[in-house]
C-alpha cells in the first residue's frame, strides 16, 4: 500500500500570501488529521476531518481552515500568511471509525512551508 | 485536557548502552499512550502504543515502554543503542473517546556516540 503523501513538499511564500496544502491518506482510511511543527512550539494538532466532516479542531486562529473530500482527500488552507506560520505542516491518516480509538496515525512527509 | 512531558530534550548513549527515554502524562480518563520516531526530514512512524492490557507494550527496532499508571509514565527503552537509533523521539497522548487528536511531549533527541 501507498503510505501518506503530501503536496507540494517544499513551499515559499510571502506575507499576506495565501496557501493550500494536499494530503492523499492511504487507501481505505478515512480520518485525516492535520499537525503543525515548529521548533518553539513542537507538534500541535490542527483538526481532524472524518467522511468530510470535521471532527475535533485545535487551537488555532480562523486562518487556517481544512477540507474533506470524498475520496477522503484533505486540503488545509491558510490565509493571510504570517511569519510565525512557517513549519513543517503534517498530515495523518488512520482507520479510526467512530466511537473507537487508539488507532495508528500513519504520517506523510510533511510540507515544509516558509514565509518571507 | 492533557498533557506529555519528555524529560530531557537530548539524550546521548554509547553505541550498545541502554537508551531510557523519559515520558510522564497527565490525562483525566484513561489515556492511550503512544511513542513516535522522526528521522530527519521524514514524517512521524509509530514505535509502539499502550491502549489496553499488558502495560509493557513491545515494539518495532527492539524499542519497548511499560505504562505505569501510578507513576503517571511511559518510558521507552532499547537495551543495546545502535547508530541507526539516532532520530528524534516523541510521546504522545490521546484520550479513549475516538479522539485522534495526539497531544505530543516537546520530543527527546537521542544521539549515539560510537
Amino acid at each position: 500500500k501507498a503510505g501518506v503523501t503530501q503536496t507540494p513538499r517544499y513551499l515559499i511564500k510571502t506575507r499576506g500570501q495565501q496557501v493550500t496544502l494536499s494530503c492523499s491518506p492511504i487507501s481505505g482510511h478515512r480520518s485525516v488529521s492535520w499537525y503543525q511543527q515548529t521548533p518553539g512550539q513542537g507538534l500541535q494538532f490542527l483538526f481532524e476531518y472524518f467522511s468530510e466532516t470535521q471532527r475535533n479542531k485545535g487551537n488555532f486562529p480562523g486562518r487556517f481552515s481544512g477540507r474533506q473530500f470524498s475520496n477522503s482527500r484533505s486540503e488545509m488552507n491558510v490565509s493571510t500568511l504570517e511569519l510565525g506560520d512557517s513549519a513543517l505542516y503534517l498530515c495523518a491518516s488512520s482507520q479510526n471509525p467512530p466511537g473507537t480509538g487508539g488507532f495508528e496515525q500513519f504520517f506523510g512527509p510533511g510540507t515544509r512551508l516558509t514565509v518571507l | 485536557a492533557q498533557s506529555v512531558t519528555q524529560l530531557g530534550s537530548h539524550v546521548s548513549v554509547s553505541e550498545g548502552a541502554l537508551v531510557l527515554l523519559r515520558c510522564n502524562y497527565s490525562s483525566s480518563v484513561p489515556p492511550y499512550l503512544f511513542w513516535y520516531v522522526q528521522y530527519p526530514n521524514q514524517g512521524l512512524q509509530l514505535l509502539l502504543k499502550y491502549t489496553t492490557g499488558a502495560t509493557l507494550v513491545k515494539g518495532i527496532n527492539g524499542f519497548e515502554a511499560e505504562f505505569k499508571k501510578s507513576e503517571t509514565s511511559f518510558h521507552l527503552t532499547k537495551p543495546s543503542a545502535h547508530m541507526s537509533d539516532a532520530a528524534e523521539y516523541f510521546c504522545a497522548v490521546s484520550d479513549n473517546f475516538g479522539n485522534e487528536k495526539l497531544t505530543f511531549g516537546t520530543g527527546t533527541r537521542l544521539t549515539i556516540i560510537p
